[in-house]
């Protein structure tokens, strides 16, 4: 199976700030590489695919950059409706399970 | 807009079989797209259980795989779950999701709103 670790495992942050999340497989994975935001009591939302690739409707201050094992989430500059729970996901096989990372929860400072 | 909605019990008792049922609204369970079922128990992060495609093939996660079973009903557009044996551990809020596959790669861009199974006598 592949595991994913995520780092922070949680950060408090300002409005305004700019915020790095870091996703790593225990093997390499390609691009293969999606991200979530989770707000409590909601189900997940897709921000970014494929490592880079921003889901339609998503704000441009979220981006996403990586390929083989370490990935990397940034949102620009933080906004009040960022605070919320973020999860990697890959996907490279199916054979071994898609799996997601543990959460990084962004709360505020 | 596709929606998906699951619908099941909410309390299971252990030893037992969860079955849930997720519909398919605004789009075809026949587009090629993967239908994967996702789980999250209270305070914890995501766990993927399983996926199938409209042909009825299927994906399992290696470690609910003796367990688990998802079929397709493509009649009534939606697809189910079942997990048998289920103890105290399988609590948690279940959610239904399109996998959306680009270049050989799984993404969920669709998710249920979740429904929470209890397991408990």
């Amino acid at each position: 199976d592949i595991q994913m670790t995520q780092s922070p495992s949680s950060l408090s942050a300002s409005v305004g700030d700019r915020v790095t999340i870091t996703c790593r497989a225990s093997q390499s994975i390609s691009s293969y590489l999606n991200w979530y935001q989770q707000k409590p009591g909601k189900a997940p939302k897709l921000l970014i695919y494929a490592a880079s690739s921003l889901q339609s409707g998503v704000p441009s201050r979220f981006s996403g950059s990586g390929s083989g094992t370490d990935f990397t989430l940034t949102i620009s500059s933080l906004q009040p409706e960022d605070f919320a729970t973020y999860y990697c996901q890959q996907s490279y096989s199916t054979l071994g399970g898609i799996t997601f990372g543990p959460g990084t929860k962004v709360d505020i400072k | 807009q596709v929606q998906l909605q699951e619908s099941g019990p909410g309390l299971v008792k252990p030893s037992g079989t969860l079955s849930l049922t997720c519909a398919v609204s605004g789009g075809s369970i026949s587009s090629s797209n993967w239908w994967s079922w996702v789980r999250q128990p209270p305070g914890k992060g995501l766990e993927w259980i399983g996926e199938i495609y409209h042909s009825g093939s299927t994906n399992y996660n290696p470690s609910l795989k003796s367990r688990v079973t998802i079929s397709v009903d493509k009649s009534k557009n939606q697809f189910s779950l079942k997990l048998s044996s289920v103890t105290a551990a399988d609590t948690a809020v279940y959610y239904c999701a399109r996998g959306l596959v680009v270049v050989a790669a799984t993404h969920f861009d669709y998710w249920g709103q979740g429904t929470l199974v209890t397991v408990s006598s």
